[in-house]
């Protein structure tokens, strides 16, 4: 069975810097599978974040998130990676990743999220 | 940007059906998604494409997808089913971007 498992989260002071982890589970052949980044600030719905293709190509953002953040992978290691710098109060949430459900796919009408970990809180305070 | 919306809640008795809408400029020519969120949990995926239901979701669960709304239905209601509801699209108006709904509280009565 799939597992998607966040880490990385922590509180950090606004202009501060942070990188996010997903590991996933074995079985599951991450490397073929591009990635989500989706948050939800505190009583708030979900914000897409960020996507990345599942060879680490054609990355996407979010305009809040554009130029301050960076999706990564290293399919070595089955972890996806969210750099995030210039980090504003508005950016407090819980950071999720996602799978979406085909494999090796460069259409993006397949870039849904079947398979979601449990998140990662992020808190920027000072 | 492209604009999905929700009603904030819906209310149904247990047994009945709820519908909940997710309105958008010409919604009926794009894909549709729909997620559940239960309090403290991370969202899980219960329609794909309009109507497609993943496997381990109840047969209650169905979708619809015209013009500038899409519908998500859940037939005879359980407790269990009280959640958050997202709504979701692909949409590349101004770049690539993947856009929720605000999202609607189920409330069970």
């Amino acid at each position: 069975q799939v597992q998607l498992v966040e880490s990385g989260g922590d509180v950090v002071q606004p202009g501060g810097s942070l990188r996010l982890s997903c590991e996933a589970s074995v079985g599951y052949t991450f490397s073929s599978y591009g990635m989500h980044w989706v948050r939800q600030a505190p009583g708030k719905g979900l914000e897409w974040v960020a996507v990345i293709r599942y060879n680490g190509g054609n990355k996407y953002y979010a305009d809040s998130v554009k130029g301050r953040f960076t999706i990564s992978r290293d399919n070595s290691k089955n972890t996806l990676y969210l750099q995030m710098n210039g980090l504003r109060g508005e950016d407090t949430a819980i950071y999720y990743c996602a799978k979406i459900p085909r494999e090796y796919s460069d259409d993006y009408n397949y870039y849904y999220m079947d398979v979601w970990g449990k998140g990662t809180t992020v808190t920027v305070s000072s | 940007s492209y604009v999905l919306t929700q009603p904030p809640s819906v209310s149904v008795a247990p047994g009945e059906t709820a519908r909940i809408t997710c309105g958008g400029n010409n919604i009926g020519t794009k894909s549709v998604h729909w997620y559940q969120q239960k309090p403290g949990q991370a969202p899980v995926l219960v329609i794909y494409y309009n109507s497609g239901r993943p496997s381990g979701i109840p047969e209650r669960f169905s979708g619809s997808n015209s013009g500038n709304t899409a519908t998500l239905t859940i037939t005879r209601v359980e407790a269990g089913d009280e959640a958050d509801y997202y709504c979701q699209v692909w949409d590349t108006s101004s770049g690539h971007s993947w856009v929720f709904g605000g999202g609607t509280k189920l409330t069970v009565l």
